[in-house]
């Protein structure tokens, strides 16, 4: 597997649920991104982590926690969402910041 | 923060004619601005970008323009052909910054 990897690419998950998404670089990037991509919106940046720390947190609310247990790996772990939380959450990795950023597939949420 | 707007929202071109894409931003000290495409059901994938000490970059088809004093910047396609069709993201940051803040989209139709 090559790139930015995304893990599920389809979830749907009730209010009350906790659920976590998962994604994988393979391209030795240093850096990694969440953002939200919502219907005729732009991307929205959540969160940022550079060396593994985090650099960034885009007034994202709470029931959004983000991981990064090394540099090849990021998660999103999420609780008690709401409907409006519904959108395409997309991954990615750069070089470093500053750099081109590549992005995974994405894992599509419905929340109901 | 930076605000980038971007227009048209959408735009239909008949195949073989080009397509224009403008971005204005508001930071002037963002000296980085790529372009990215997005086809139906597909990752965002950077087509071109600049920086700001040059005015102008093309890459075959693709061209890119960058005015820092009236903080705007486009994209022109040239020859469109129907694998063109997608929504296509413009972009800005410091550079040496982590943060890209992209603009809300154009979706292109390319006409056969």
């Amino acid at each position: 597997e090559t790139g930015v990897t995304q893990t599920p690419r389809h979830l749907v998950m009730g209010m009350t649920n906790k659920k976590s998404l998962k994604c994988e670089q393979h391209l030795g990037h240093n850096a990694m991104y969440w953002y939200k991509q919502s219907a005729k919106k732009p991307l929205e940046l959540m969160f940022v982590y550079s060396l593994e720390e985090r650099v960034e947190n885009n007034s994202v609310p709470s029931r959004f926690s983000p991981e990064c247990p090394n540099s090849s790996h990021l998660f999103l772990h999420l609780h008690t969402l709401q409907p409006e939380d519904s959108a395409l959450y997309l991954c990615a990795s750069s070089q470093a910041t500053g750099y081109e950023q590549f992005f995974g597939p994405g894992t599509r949420l419905t929340v109901l | 923060g930076e605000n980038v707007e971007q227009h048209p929202s959408t735009l239909s071109v008949q195949e073989g004619d080009s397509a224009v894409i403008k971005c204005t931003y508001s930071d002037s000290a963002s000296n980085y601005f790529p372009w990215y495409k997005q086809e139906l059901g597909k990752r965002p994938q950077l087509i071109i970008d600049i920086r700001s000490n040059v005015g102008e970059k093309k890459d075959q088809r693709i061209a890119v323009t960058l005015n820092k004093t009236a903080k705007h910047f486009s994209l022109h396609i040239t020859e469109t052909q129907p694998e063109d069709s997608a929504v296509y993201f413009c972009a800005a940051s410091p550079g040496n910054d982590y943060k890209l803040s992209f603009g809300a989209g154009t979706t292109v139709t390319v006409r056969a």
